[in-house]
Order: C-alpha cells, then sequence, then structure tokens
C-alpha cells in the first residue's frame, strides 16, 4: 500500500468547512483512497473513500487531484462531535486487494474550536 | 444489528496472566480483524480470519493467539501477558467483496501490571 503524509493536528471553528489534506504522492493507478476517523476512545469509523472522481456522501466530500497525489477531506459544516483523528489510508480496491487489514498512520487530530 | 461488540471493557491483568478477549459481529461477514492501538499512535494489525477455520499473521502477532470456529466470533487470546501488551484493542469485520469499509467494535482496554 502506498504511503500516506497527513499534518499531525489542525484546528477549525466551529461551523466553518475543515479541510484535512493528505499526500500520497506514490499511489498506484488501482489504489483507491479510504478515509476513517476515531473519536477519542472509540473504534475508527469508516468516512469515505474515492479512485480518481469527486466523491460526497452525507458525512463528507473527497476531493482528489487529477494526478491523485494528494486529497482532500471536507468536513463542509464542522461541528464539536466532528473533533477527532482522521485517517488517510491509500489500498488496492476489492478487485485486487487482499484480506489483509488496513495499515493506520498517526493521522491528523482535529480539534473543532467553539 | 449490534454490529461488532466486544467484552470486556476494561480489565487489567498480571504479569503471566492469561485472557481472551471476545469479539463477535452480527453482519455475516467473513473477513475478521483484530488491531492493538498503543498511545498517540495508529492501530497496528495483530491477526486476521477470512472465515472460519482460517486465519492468519499481522503485523504484531507475537504474544497472541486467535481461532475462527464460526462466522460470527473472532476471540484473541493472550497468553502470559507482559506489560508491552498494555494496549487498547480494537476488534473489526467487513464483508469479503466490495470496497475496504471495515466496521469496528467499541474497542477493549488491557492494562498489564
Amino acid at each position: 500500500d502506498a504511503k500516506t503524509t497527513q499534518p499531525p493536528s489542525m484546528d477549525c471553528a466551529e461551523g466553518r468547512a475543515a479541510n484535512l489534506p493528505c499526500n500520497h504522492s506514490t499511489i498506484s493507478g488501482n489504489e483507491y483512497v479510504y478515509w476513517y476517523r476515531q473519536i477519542h476512545s472509540q473504534g475508527p469509523q469508516y468516512i469515505i473513500h474515492g479512485l480518481k472522481n469527486n466523491e460526497t456522501n452525507e458525512m463528507a466530500s473527497l476531493i482528489i487531484t487529477e494526478d491523485r497525489k494528494s486529497s482532500t477531506l471536507i468536513l463542509p459544516h464542522a461541528t464539536l462531535r466532528d473533533t477527532a483523528v482522521y485517517y488517510c489510508i491509500v489500498r488496492v480496491g476489492d478487485s485486487g486487494g487482499g484480506a489483509d487489514g488496513l495499515t493506520f498512520g498517526k493521522g491528523t487530530h482535529l480539534i473543532i474550536q467553539p | 444489528n449490534a454490529g461488532v461488540t466486544q467484552t470486556p471493557k476494561f480489565r487489567i491483568l498480571k504479569i503471566g496472566q492469561s485472557m481472551t478477549l471476545q469479539c463477535t459481529q452480527d453482519m455475516n461477514h467473513n473477513y475478521m480483524y483484530w488491531y492493538r492501538q498503543d498511545p498517540g499512535m495508529g492501530l497496528k494489525l495483530i491477526y486476521y480470519s477470512v472465515g472460519a477455520g482460517i486465519t492468519d499473521k499481522g503485523e504484531v502477532p507475537n504474544g497472541y493467539n486467535v481461532s475462527r470456529s464460526t462466522t460470527e466470533d473472532f476471540p484473541l487470546r493472550l497468553e502470559l501477558a507482559a506489560p508491552s501488551q498494555t494496549s487498547v484493542y480494537f476488534c473489526a469485520s467487513r464483508r469479503q467483496t466490495g470496497f475496504e469499509t471495515q466496521y469496528f467494535g467499541p474497542g477493549t482496554r488491557l492494562l498489564v501490571l
């Protein structure tokens, strides 16, 4: 799996959009970008994933650059409950991926300020 | 659905004791995982299973054992507990097909003294 680089921490004001960057410059053509988050003391929670097109769901939007070397997770209207560690993970999709687990780095600790 | 459940939530062990961490999922997922998370760090894979009777080692398997006799259950056994095994343990599951969307349990916090 390709390596990812994320800033260790970020602040965002409540109600504003939180933009979390992730660098994955060695990503392969068949690797997807996944985002998970971990609220304090809880198990990680899946947020969103994408291959090359921008994706949106009820939780967030994922913007992947055209060269696929970086991506940004956007929480459009951050609330205090969005304070968590956010993990960007690159992983081969199901068609070619194995059953072994996800590789979690240290992620970005997003702190939403009131 | 309860999703992925883990017991106990918290346990204190003495060095050399043994215990089993329980994990159950009710989503009929074939793939199950055990991770550990040390303070301030990301999760590390201990063991995983692709179905009943099939298990394989992850990144940090030493000091642990697993079994998978049913689709629902994936217990993690600690033999001869050591202080280095003080950690939070998460169990997860996912479907065999489809994307890498893993569902995690609430975790078991283990302290070895």
